[in-house]
């Protein structure tokens, strides 16, 4: 009985590189919301996926981030070029239900460090 | 703006020592509130969700209520194990989750 997973748990990357965070949500669920951390701040939602389909990037910066959920494998959330403020820990959760409406369930993160 | 406030920011116990933990909320249009554990290095672990005002729900030793600006969640008799960040998250009228900065709670042995 999986949880939602995330890969990898620990990412370096050097300024200008690309970033690439990856997502699988739990059995059944078709429902991806991710997630930015940063360190003393409360979780800041980014965006909201289902298959195929971005339901709400309101939370995402305009430029150099990206997500998608396509028909077959994981969520990605892509980072081009990235910046030291991109440093923090993102989170991805998936629920059943459709909209946000439904309690979501959280993978274990991938602390992205820019160097 | 719509807004979630937690307090206290964190919180020291003896075990065995009641207390409850705030979630004060500023939204358009409740449409549910949920309230996560998250240990360190872990993403956030669901434990309620409340839908209306006057509404309790029960886990061990964690109780969750809500009213129409606020939630508590008491823990009653703590042990160490109890020790975490406690995440409050509120869905508003517009379809959006917002997170609280969290209760850092710490349970003395």
């Amino acid at each position: 009985n999986a949880g939602v997973m995330q890969n990898p748990r620990h990412l370096v990357r050097r300024r200008g590189q690309e970033a690439r965070l990856r997502c699988s949500p739990m059995k059944g669920h078709s429902h991806v919301y991710w997630y930015r951390q940063l360190p003393e701040e409360g979780l800041k939602f980014m965006v909201y996926l289902q298959k195929e389909n971005i339901i709400d990037e309101s939370g995402m910066p305009k430029e150099r981030f990206s997500a998608e959920f396509p028909k077959e494998g994981p969520s990605i959330l892509r980072i081009q070029q990235v910046v030291r403020g991109d440093s923090a820990a993102y989170f991805c959760a998936s629920s059943r239900e459709e909209g946000t409406f439904y309690e979501q369930y959280f993978g274990p993160g991938t602390r992205l460090t820019v160097t | 703006e719509d807004q979630v406030t937690q307090s206290p920011e964190a919180l020291r116990l003896q075990e065995g020592e009641s207390s409850s933990l705030n979630c004060s909320y500023t939204v358009s249009g409740l449409r549910g509130l949920f309230w996560y554990r998250q240990d360190p290095g872990k993403g956030p672990e669901f434990l309620f969700t409340l839908y209306s005002a006057g509404e309790e729900k029960e886990k061990e030793r964690l109780k969750a209520t809500l009213t129409k600006k606020e939630s508590f969640l008491h823990i009653t008799a703590p042990k160490p194990e109890d020790s975490a960040t406690y995440l409050c998250a509120v869905n508003s009228g517009d379809d959006k989750i917002i997170f609280g900065k969290g209760t850092r709670l710490h349970i003395l042995p």
